[in-house]
């Protein structure tokens, strides 16, 4: 069953617009929350976090909201460059168990 | 340090023939995982090691598929016989024990295997 889902496979922004990327997940006992990001023939690398005793976390450009009554977490990207274009993972964990969405692909168009 | 390790990065084969990916975590990290990208499931836990101790395998898809871990330096993971839809991206991805970040994995390049 899948747990995290990302129900936009894929999302196209003009540069400089801002990017929101949706997740939404089941399981009430994740209490840690990740986004990912994977180029091309390349692995996930880690882009930002959250703990579920929050609701929002920024890193530059990068802002995550947390919505714990509706299971649901976004990724927000302002602005948005041409170099963001790659597939973002959204992941929610507890322990050991981490679960993965299935990704959207984001297209920042110059 | 180099990051996680993979190989090979590319894999052809035949059905049925035994296809073994290799992983060599970040040194000292406690826990290895193997994850599966397809189009249609994304990335899929197959199976994670605590200390070389295989801890759940619940994510391997039949017997077909089996995984090891030696040393703490070293995984394995095989798929014998190989079938097409075994076809996929996998990866393996090592995190820490204790400290900052405990809940972030790092993720090697992959291998991209196809199965003729």
């Amino acid at each position: 069953d899948q747990q995290v889902k990302q129900n936009s496979p894929s999302l196209s922004v003009q540069e400089g617009r801002i990017s929101i990327l949706n997740c939404d997940y089941t399981n009430s006992m994740f209490d840690y929350f990740l986004w990912y990001k994977k180029y091309p023939a390349e692995g996930p690398t880690f882009l930002i976090s959250i703990s579920s005793i929050k609701d929002k976390n920024e890193d530059g450009r990068f802002t995550v909201f947390l919505n714990k009554s509706a299971k649901h977490l976004s990724l927000h990207i302002v602005p948005s460059q041409p170099g963001d274009s790659a597939v973002y993972f959204c992941a929610a964990s507890v322990g050991w168990d981490m679960r993965f969405g299935a990704g959207t692909r984001l297209t920042v168009k110059p | 340090d180099a990051g996680v390790i993979q190989s090979p990065r590319h894999e052809v084969t035949e059905m049925g023939q035994e296809v073994t990916l290799r992983c060599k975590p970040i040194s000292g990290h406690d826990y290895l995982f193997w994850y599966r990208q397809t189009m249609m499931r994304g990335l899929e836990l197959l199976i994670y090691f605590n200390n070389n101790v295989p801890i759940d395998d619940s994510g391997m898809p039949e017997d077909r598929f089996s995984a090891k871990m030696p040393n703490a330096s070293f995984s394995t993971l095989k798929i014998q016989p190989s079938e097409p839809r075994d076809s996929a991206v996998y990866f393996c991805a090592s995190r820490p024990g204790t400290g900052v970040l405990t809940d972030t994995q790092y993720f090697g390049p992959g291998t991209r295997l196809t199965v003729l």
